[in-house]
């Protein structure tokens, strides 16, 4: 059964960076069609897609957030890390980790993390 | 345009049909994944591919897609479907990506 859990700080200060680890288990990172996303959702609004790492190590970011985010994998150890530099308010949000399939005809997410709050205040 | 549209909010009578809709270019290209998201809680996927279930989703709920227009249909809703809806897709434009809508609150009266 497929398990994702996050975890993190849970406050931040402005223009600190933030770290993110993803902690799975119940697959494998290294299999073909196989991704981490990260999806975050300030609160009472929608969900927005930051980043997502695929079985082959191929990269994908938000085009709004790409200068600011790094996501990697550490395959031996099940965990993906997603970090967000120059955090600001408005980048208070529920951040979620989850797992996605992928191919030619279809890519969905289909196991999430439970997510963590993460508020940035001074 | 790397952007999915939703209608805010729909409502539904108890038992009848309900089709939320999702719009964006990247949708002639790709499916929309759906997925149901209640008060507190993470995102559930109920709908992925051209019209696929994942195991525990019930039946009455069914995705169809037309051109740039993906749709989610609940046929006989239910109290407990009650809840936010959201769509999502790649998208190809520019630097290949991924997108949600804005989400769709539904009230079930």
């Amino acid at each position: 059964q497929i398990t994702l859990k996050e975890s993190g700080p849970t406050l931040v200060k402005p223009t600190q960076t933030l770290t993110l680890t993803c902690t799975f288990s119940g697959f494998s990172l290294s299999t073909s069609g196989v991704g981490v996303g990260w999806i975050r959702q300030p609160p009472g609004k929608a969900l927005e897609w930051l980043a997502l790492i695929y079985w082959n190590d191929d990269k994908r970011y938000s085009p709004s957030l790409k200068s600011r985010l790094t996501i990697t994998k550490d395959t031996s150890k099940n965990q993906v890390v997603l970090t967000m530099t120059n955090m600001d308010p408005v980048d208070t949000a529920t951040y979620y980790c989850a797992h996605v399939y992928v191919d030619t005809a279809m890519a969905y997410f289909d196991y999430w993390g439970q997510g963590t709050l993460v508020t940035v205040s001074s | 345009s790397s952007e999915l549209t939703q209608d805010p909010a729909v409502s539904v009578a108890l038992g009848q049909t309900v089709r939320i809709t999702c719009q964006g270019d990247s949708l002639r290209s790709y499916y929309a994944s759906w997925y149901q998201q209640k008060p507190g809680q993470a995102p559930v996927l109920v709908i992925y591919g051209k019209n696929n279930r994942p195991s525990g989703i019930p039946d009455r709920f069914s995705g169809s897609s037309s051109g740039n227009t993906a749709s989610l249909t609940i046929t006989g809703a239910q109290a407990e479907d009650e809840a936010d809806y959201y769509c999502n897709s790649r998208d190809s434009s520019g630097n290949p990506h991924w997108v949600f809508g804005g989400g769709t609150k539904l009230t079930v009266l």
